[in-house]
């Protein structure tokens, strides 16, 4: 049963077209993330809620924005993507924080490419 | 700002036998936890051990097991009797105590030789 579920599993969008990935969770988590994954690199934190409270890295673009219209979902919109966005973007979830008692559910991923 | 360092891209073991994946990290943070994620093809991030910074004993989860060395800075993740299903890449990940934030390493790639 999934849990943490991720749509599409791929993206295509063209260059400076719009594109919206969407994230939803059946665990009533409070905590939603959205990591950047490009090609052999690690998975970067680009933001996360806390239940409704936003909270951006500061290394994240502005061409970058979040969504969290109730619990269960969470967007992630790129306004303008660029041939660097390319990348696989994962959602993940958590009660609370990350902690000795808490881990992070994440989804399968969305592979996004741009052309 | 806290990174981890994972200085060994690929990995290559025999079925059943033992492999050993390193990982270092620096903070100037007493608490913290450390942790190794398995993503295989699938995609999808597993967490397959963590260890809390305070606790001296090292981590256990049947094959796999852990290797801290506080003042070292090192975190190695041991994968014992090592199966097919354990091929995937595998990754160090650091978080401040009561923190949000996930930080990882660049990744393993762990293959596995029938």
């Amino acid at each position: 049963d999934a849990m943490v579920i991720q749509n599409p599993r791929y993206q295509v969008t063209q260059f400076g077209k719009p594109v919206t990935l969407s994230c939803s969770q059946t665990l009533n988590h409070n905590v939603m993330y959205w990591y950047q994954q490009k090609s052999s690199q690690a998975p970067k934190l680009l933001f996360h809620y806390y239940d409704k409270d936003f909270n951006n890295e500061a290394d994240t673009p502005d061409n970058f924005q979040s969504r969290r219209p109730n619990t269960s979902f969470c967007f992630l919109d790129i306004r303008s993507p660029g041939l660097g966005d390319a990348a696989m973007y994962l959602c993940a979830t958590s009660r609370t924080g990350v902690d000795a008692n808490e881990k992070l559910f994440f989804g399968s991923g969305t592979q996004l490419s741009v052309l | 700002a806290q990174t981890v360092t994972q200085s060994q891209p690929e990995m290559s073991v025999q079925e059943a036998e033992t492999v050993t994946l390193s990982c270092t990290y620096d903070t100037s943070e007493s608490d913290y936890y450390l942790f190794w994620y398995k993503q295989p093809p699938s995609r999808q991030m597993i967490l397959v051990i963590r260890q809390e910074a305070y606790k001296q004993q090292n981590a256990t989860e049947n094959r796999f097991s852990v290797n801290f060395q506080k003042a070292a800075k090192s975190f190695s993740l041991k994968i014992s009797d090592s199966q097919l299903g354990d091929a995937a890449m595998y990754f160090c990940a650091f978080s401040r105590s009561n923190d949000y934030k996930l930080s990882f390493g660049a990744g393993t790639t762990v293959t596995v030789r029938a």
